[in-house]
């Protein structure tokens, strides 16, 4: 089975650039989590979604950074303009929630950003 | 609110030794407990989950991890560790209800040397 789907898997940038990152969960899982993972800070939730619908977008570090799901079966992340402190590896992952809270999240290979 | 805490940043060790990391948390109502490995650039992998039931879990590879409800802990083991267990390893907790949302713990890095 295919697992989740993270697309570029490296990007480098200039400051200023426009990025979106894409995701591609797996099939049949309705939640969808955006992650950032950094030395100094770790592993954080940025946004995550039920049904296509944003649940919790507080882990959002600005005006800067968006996220959208326009169906089950993609969503991307977008910072605009990109800073070089958003350097780090973005991960996207996914669930099945038809059973509670006890399914894991499968992720992604992630997404190095580069910010120069 | 809910915490994770993994008490060990790093924790080296010899190639075939037993290992332990360690993980503590704090939430006032049930939880899940999850411990997810991180190879060299790639996402998170499920070890193995703590829903219910018997507090020993075995998980992939290997690896166990206790519930120990009084202490509120969630150790991870492995009576025997080789050289591709050298990985960084996550902690995790989800709260009984549907969100699925996880609260993960900083990490531990396995350093396993021959």
């Amino acid at each position: 089975d295919a697992g989740v789907i993270q697309s570029p898997r490296h990007e480098v940038t200039e400051m200023g650039q426009e990025v979106t990152l894409r995701c591609k969960p797996i099939s049949g899982h309705n939640s969808l989590f955006w992650y950032r993972q950094t030395m100094m800070r770790g592993l954080e939730l940025l946004i995550y979604f039920n049904n296509n619908v944003p649940i919790d977008d507080s882990g959002m570090p600005e005006d800067r950074f968006s996220a959208k799901m326009p169906n089950a079966s993609f969503s991307t992340l977008k910072i605009q303009p990109s800073e070089p402190r958003d350097s780090a590896v973005y991960f996207c992952a996914s669930r099945s929630n038809t059973q509670g809270g006890n399914q894991p999240q499968h992720f992604g290979d992630g997404t190095r950003l580069s910010i120069l | 609110a809910q915490s994770v805490t993994q008490l060990d940043s790093q924790v080296p060790v010899f190639e075939e030794a037993p290992v332990e990391l360690r993980c503590n948390y704090s939430s006032s109502v049930s939880v899940y407990l999850f411990w997810y490995v991180q190879y060299p650039n790639q996402g998170l992998q499920l070890l193995l989950k703590y829903l219910s039931g018997s507090t020993l879990v075995k998980g992939i590879n290997g690896f166990e991890a206790e519930f120990n409800k009084s202490q509120t802990s969630f150790h991870l083991r492995k009576p025997s560790v080789h050289i591709s267990d050298t990985a960084e390893y996550f902690c995790a907790v989800s709260l009984s209800g549907n969100t699925g949302k996880l609260i993960f713990g900083q990490g531990t890095t396995l350093q396993v040397k021959p």
